[in-house]
């Protein structure tokens, strides 16, 4: 069976720097696009990073632009993000999710249970 | 890149159907047929249920249906069940590898 488990959420102070990481097992990692999402409190879903099979390409929201970056390494089946600088509006669960994009379309077909990350002085 | 439009809660008793709308541009929904949508039970990962507007994964029942018209795509739920209570997201693909949420949709099962 497919699974994502997000890891790395916590406290962390305005302007400070926190590292996401997501666990993938149950398929080829190395074949898939792979994504952060993240839901602020009360909020809808927001897309945050997309990163390519091969890491060799990398998009990013407007709103995190700059500040954070997605990264993988798929000899051991992990998605990162590393986000600096953060603000209070960065207070979310973030999730991985797996892409279909690369296979001819554009969705989001597996997402793990995410990890909490607070921004708060 | 802005949000999709959804209506913030929607309703049903069982065994009814509901009808549950996203709207968005021409830049995005109505400009892809990449339109997906999700079921969210809080504190759980969310579910794919319908993708590329109205086809769905293996496993997901056939109560769950999705359309297009213009810049708007509906899912509707048939034949509604106590455990359909849930958030629904919508999303589509909005070009420049960018992907756009819908502000979601509370289900509640009457």
């Amino acid at each position: 069976d497919v699974q994502l488990v997000e890891s790395g959420g916590g406290l962390v102070k305005p302007g400070g720097s926190l590292t996401l990481s997501c666990a993938a097992s149950g398929f080829t990692f190395s074949g898939f696009y792979m994504n952060w999402a993240r839901q602020a409190p009360g909020k809808g879903l927001e897309w945050v990073s997309s990163i390519s099979s091969s890491s060799t390409y990398m998009y990013s929201a407007d709103s995190v632009k700059g500040r954070f970056t997605i990264s993988r390494d798929n000899t051991k089946n992990l998605l990162f993000l590393h986000m600096n600088s953060l603000r209070a509006d960065d207070t979310a669960v973030y999730y991985c999710a797996r892409d279909r994009r690369g296979y001819g379309s554009y969705y989001f077909d597996y997402w793990g249970q995410g990890t909490l990350v607070t921004v708060s002085s | 890149q802005s949000a999709l439009t959804q209506p913030p809660s929607a309703s049903g008793s069982p065994g009814q159907s509901v009808t549950i709308s996203c709207t968005g541009t021409s830049s995005d929904v109505g400009g892809y047929n990449f339109v997906s949508w999700y079921q969210h039970h809080p504190g759980k990962a969310p579910k794919l249920l319908i993708f590329e507007v109205n086809k769905r994964p293996s496993g997901v029942p056939d109560r769950f249906s999705g359309s297009k018209s213009a810049n708007t795509a509906s899912l509707t739920v048939s034949g509604l069940q106590a455990e359909d209570e849930a958030e629904y997201f919508c999303s589509s693909y909005a070009g420049s590898n960018n992907v756009v949420f819908g502000g979601g949709t509370k289900l509640t099962v009457l």
